[in-house]
């Protein structure tokens, strides 16, 4: 298994330009969301996808978009880039029910807004 | 509302010596509560997680946590650290219902001096 892997890793973006962070997981899991970490700030959920079609919003979506098309993939939109959105991102899945807490993370991407 | 702290931001122990990284929750039921390690440049891994019972729990790597409900806190220890501890460490609790979620501390990162 590959678990949770993320592409890119690194990215650098100007102002105003979008992109797509790819998520993927191969465990069948159900729950997948998308977390970003800042220095001081801990985690911070953006939004979380309890399965196929279902998608809700964390404590910091604005700026963010997702959609939950397949099981496997969890894509993360930044519609127009700003600052405030360099941080490094990353996607997490889990099973349903309990197992909703016990969450297996990507590598990571770290993006970097100018 | 549920919240998770983290009294100690850095740390650093001597390899060999023992380890405790505190965590303090404030949740109004009966929590569920996890630890998660960081390696640096890497996605978070589940160390241990408690749901109900035995309040001491074992993880891997060596570590293990003790729920206590009187001073709502579930704080990790390892008798001998090795230097591949270094890493930041987070203590999150679950929310239950229908909107379930982690809430995260916001971490201590562990030194270890060789």
């Amino acid at each position: 298994n590959a678990g949770v892997t993320q592409t890119p890793k690194f990215q650098v973006l100007k102002t105003g330009q979008s992109m797509t962070l790819q998520c993927a997981q191969d465990m069948n899991h159900e729950y997948m969301s998308w977390y970003r970490q800042d220095p001081g700030m801990g985690l911070r959920l953006i939004h979380y996808s309890v399965g196929a079609g279902i998608t809700d919003q964390g404590e910091v979506p604005n700026g963010y978009n997702v959609s939950r098309s397949t099981t496997e993939d969890f894509p993360l939109r930044l519609l127009s880039a700003a600052p405030s959105q360099t941080s490094v991102y990353f996607c997490a899945s889990s099973y349903g029910g309990q197992g909703i807490y016990e969450q297996y993370f990507g590598p990571g991407t770290r993006l970097t807004v100018t | 509302a549920q919240s998770v702290t983290q009294p100690d931001i850095h740390i650093t122990v001597s390899e060999g010596a023992s380890l405790e990284l505190r965590c303090n929750y404030s949740y109004g039921a009966t929590p569920y509560l996890f630890w998660y390690v960081q390696s640096p440049g890497q996605g978070l891994q589940l160390l241990l997680k408690y749901f109900s019972g035995d309040t001491l729990v074992q993880g891997i790597k060596g570590f293990e946590a003790e729920f206590k409900r009187s001073q709502s806190s579930f704080n990790l220890r390892k008798p001998s650290v090795h230097w591949s501890d270094a890493a930041e460490y987070f203590c999150a609790v679950a929310t239950a219902g229908n909107n379930r979620k982690l809430i995260w501390g916001l971490g201590t990162s562990l030194a270890v001096n060789p």
